[in-house]
């Protein structure tokens, strides 16, 4: 099966500074690739979408100075979270979806979300 | 706000037991899949139903769908304790999807 990773799996850091989480399609190519972040017992939000070669469409009321992606390939994106806050910290999971799929019938395969911790 | 609705927010049943969970979207869609999330842990894929489909089984797990009621149900028959999860549903458009507000799902040894 389709399997997308991401590194770090958690990640503790100080208020002020940025963090870079990597989100890796292992085994097939991820044209479009999503960033979603979960708060504690709440359902995922979309932040944005990233197609390879071309910049991300932020959802409504996500800081895209904040929250930098970058799709250089078919197989990474990364999301910075830049100037990090204590409000920052939260569940952060990225999804992939198989270029090579019919878009009817598109699957997004999620990584294993990285936990982010601003102290 | 995209996000769909789940009900019930949480379900705690007997192992053994059936367990239902449903799932309302408020734009047309593709598809609509269904994700089990344990604890902390990242979304595992468990079906997905096309917008022509009406029902889908895979397993233990029975999917329906009516787009005019713009509504889908989640079946787990013969629950199991290793069922203990979250549910969400995410209906799909053509560029993405918009998750559910999920189903806490306890089962009791």
């Amino acid at each position: 099966g389709a399997v997308v990773s991401q590194h770090p799996s958690w990640v503790i850091c100080k208020s002020g500074t940025s963090v870079k989480i990597e989100c890796r399609s292992l085994d097939f190519q991820a044209t479009t690739m999503f960033w979603y972040r979960q708060f504690p017992k709440q359902s995922l939000m979309l932040m944005a979408t990233s197609n390879e070669g071309s910049k991300a469409t932020y959802e409504q009321g996500v800081e895209k100075d904040k929250f930098l992606i970058n799709h250089a390939s078919l197989t990474l994106s990364t999301l910075t979270v830049t100037s990090a806050h204590p409000e920052d910290s939260s569940f952060y999971i990225c999804s992939a979806r198989n270029g090579t799929r019919l878009l009817w019938d598109y699957e997004q395969y999620f990584g294993p979300g990285t936990r982010l911790t601003v102290t | 706000s995209q996000q769909g609705e789940e009900d019930p927010q949480a379900l705690s049943i007997q192992e053994g037991e059936n367990a239902t969970m449903n799932c309302s979207y408020k734009t047309s869609i593709n598809n609509l899949q269904w994700y089990r999330q344990n604890s902390g842990r990242g979304l595992v894929h468990l079906i997905l139903i096309r917008s022509n489909e009406r029902e889908k089984h895979s397993g233990r797990l029975r999917v329906t769908l009516d787009t005019s009621k713009k509504s889908s149900s989640l079946l787990i028959t013969a629950s199991r304790a290793a069922d203990t999860a979250s549910y969400f549903c995410a209906s799909g458009g053509y560029q993405k999807v918009t998750f559910g507000t999920g189903t806490k799902l306890q089962v009791i040894p």
